[in-house]
This record gives structure tokens, sequence and C-alpha cells, in this order.
């Protein structure tokens, strides 16, 4: 079955702390590619994606993620993180054949002031 | 993006009732779908909705139990039929005017006691 893991469910960070936040899927054919946030109080965002192209994607506030096809990763990246960053991160992966959306469990970041 | 809203907000509903939630979008969209958020899970999509057509539901999902409709290219029903305490969820609606980007409406928080 199609699935995609993201290795951290829980993670705190003190700001300016770099972030990476890990996202694999299991799929063999062609997909693409979402981190969305969910911030306290707020419903869900799209924060980046990819579809084709330059595999390094930059999204909103900083935030940048690195598709790697041989290893079917797409990490997500942030330097120096920031208070408000305080929120879930959600990896979504879309089969290119299927009108569907594929979420991995959700990263919860903290990040302490 | 197409700005979505939902009603209601949140509900508490005994077990054996059905709710209905609507999701309202502010154009025209080509695909609608829903969503659930169990506790603690990442979203699992429950189907599409097709303007005009039955809904198309994923894997462990039924009609009978979930009923949607989708009357027009703005609007669409989710019912949750004979709730039990397991239907409490975070139920999502969801929009794509491009080829599989999806946004999210705020969501319907839903308490069976």
């Amino acid at each position: 079955a199609q699935s995609v893991s993201q290795h951290n469910h829980h993670v705190i960070l003190s700001e300016a702390a770099s972030l990476e936040l890990g996202c694999n899927y299991s799929y063999g054919g062609t997909v693409n590619l979402f981190w969305y946030v969910q911030y306290p109080g707020q419903h869900l965002q799209l924060l980046l994606k990819y579809f084709s192209g330059d595999p390094l994607v930059k999204g909103i506030k900083g935030f940048e993620a690195e598709f790697i096809k041989s290893k079917f990763s797409f990490n997500l990246r942030k330097p120096s993180v920031q208070w408000s960053d305080t929120a879930e991160y959600f990896c979504a992966v879309n089969p290119r054949d299927r009108n569907k959306l594929v979420f991995g469990a959700g990263t919860i970041l903290r990040v302490k002031s | 993006s197409a700005v979505i809203s939902q009603k209601p907000s949140r509900d508490i509903c005994q077990r054996g009732t059905s709710l209905t939630i609507q999701c309202q979008v502010d154009s025209q969209v080509t695909m609608m779908f829903w969503y659930r958020q169990q506790p603690g899970q990442s979203l699992t999509l429950i189907a599409t909705a097709n303007q005009g057509s039955e809904a198309t539901y994923e894997s462990g999902f039924v009609i009978d139990k979930f009923p949607i409709s989708r009357p027009n290219l703005t609007f669409s029903t989710l019912t949750v039929s004979n709730m039990s305490p397991e239907d409490s969820s975070i139920y999502l609606c969801s929009v794509a005017e491009q080829p599989y980007e999806q946004y999210f409406g705020p969501g319907t928080r839903l308490t069976v006691t």
C-alpha cells in the first residue's frame, strides 16, 4: 500500500536552530510532493510543493525541501527557526495517476523562545 | 487560492444521530474532497465529491455511512450517519483548481457522545 513516513512525531528546538524534518514515501511511479503546515488554531496551509524540475524547492517563510528520487524522500528544512514556526507539519504525496493525497502522520514542532 | 468555509465549525452529537457538514467555496472548482482527521492521527481521504454524479469513496468508507452531495461547482455536503464515538474527528473539505494541488477548509470538529 502507498504510504508516507515522517520520522519524528515531536521535535523541540530552540530559536535559531536549524530544522530538518524527514519524509519518505513508498510509491514507484511519478509523484507530486507537498508539505502542509497547521499553526495552532488555524487550518491546514500549503507550505511548498514539488511537481518537476529543480529538486530543491523553496516555499513560504524561509522553508525549503529537497526531493531525492533515489531515496524516495522529500525532507523539509529551514536554516533558522523562529518561535512562530511552532506548528504541525504534514508531508503529503500525490501519485500522478490518482487525484488523491496520501498524508504522513505529521510532525509537531515546538520552538522554544 | 480559493476561500473555503465549512459549517458547522464544531458540534457535539449524540450516538445514533446524523450530522451534515457543509463546504462552500468562493469560486468554481473542479475537484472537491472530504478528509477525516481522527484524534492524534493524520488526514485520511474519505471520498472525492463529483459534481452531478455519485462520490468516489476510498477503501473503508461507504456511501451509507458518509453520503456526499455536490449539487454544483462551489458547494458540497458530507453527512456522518448513525454516529458512534469512533466518528469523533475533524472533518475537512478540500478543493483543487489545478490538478493535484489541494487547499483545505478550516474543518469541522465533531464529538460524538
